[in-house]
């Protein structure tokens, strides 16, 4: 069975600062990662994907992803933090040998203050 | 040029009624799905049609029933509404045919309040 963590509820950082929002993944085939970000009242927006080939992949509005086999992570990344980035985060994986089901995680709500 | 939409937006209902939510996506795209976003913001799959074929089925109630049109609406009906059936419900699309590789575009959301 596929599962996803994401270990913190919520992470807090300044304006200008670097971002960083945890994920880690169980998959029993390839894994197919996702990172989406949710605004207050709205639907889901994709940021980024993982597929195959470049471990560090770059997405919407500044963000970017490290894919790493080893730790079974993909933790979500953002050079500077900017206030309207705060949202709620969440992370999928979709695992090859499960069809077209997509697991999300718990999510993760990010406050980036001025 | 909305990319997938729900009607309604909201919906407050008694216990025990029947009520649907309507999707409908322009994307050109071949699956959809339904998700439930309970009060913890924790997201589950619930159905999933491609081409108008059931393709996923997670263990929901039969009171929950889809209905696939056409490949562009997804649409959900809701028998003997309970207390628990509050939640926000999503509708999504994607493009299958890309090895399920595609990513999914989600509407805005139905919020359901069962008093």
């Amino acid at each position: 069975a596929q599962s996803v963590a994401q270990p913190e509820d919520q992470v807090n950082v300044a304006e200008g600062n670097p971002l960083t929002v945890k994920c880690t993944y169980s998959v029993s085939g390839n894994p197919y990662l996702f990172w989406y970000v949710q605004y207050p009242n709205r639907g889901l927006q994709f940021l980024l994907k993982y597929i195959t080939g470049d471990n560090l992949v770059k997405g919407s509005y500044g963000f970017e992803a490290e894919f790493n086999k080893s730790q079974t992570s993909f933790h979500l990344k953002k050079p500077s933090a900017l206030v309207s980035d705060s949202a709620l985060y969440f992370c999928a994986v979709r695992d090859e040998a499960a069809g077209n089901k997509l697991t999300f995680g718990g999510g993760t709500r990010v406050l980036v203050k001025p | 040029d909305t990319a997938v939409s729900q009607t309604p937006k909201y919906l407050v209902t008694q216990m025990g009624n029947d009520k649907s939510i309507k999707c409908e996506q322009n994307l050109g795209h071949d699956t959809m799905y339904w998700y439930k976003q309970d009060s913890k913001k924790f997201l589950k799959i619930m159905f999933s049609y491609n081409n108008k074929e059931l393709i996923i089925n997670e263990t929901v109630p039969n009171r929950f029933s889809p209905k696939s049109p056409d490949k562009a609406h997804l649409n959900l009906h809701i028998n003997s509404l309970e207390l628990g059936d509050s939640a926000v419900y999503f509708c999504a699309s994607s493009y299958l045919g890309l090895a399920g590789l595609g990513e999914q575009y989600f509407g805005p959301g139905t919020r359901l309040t069962v008093t």
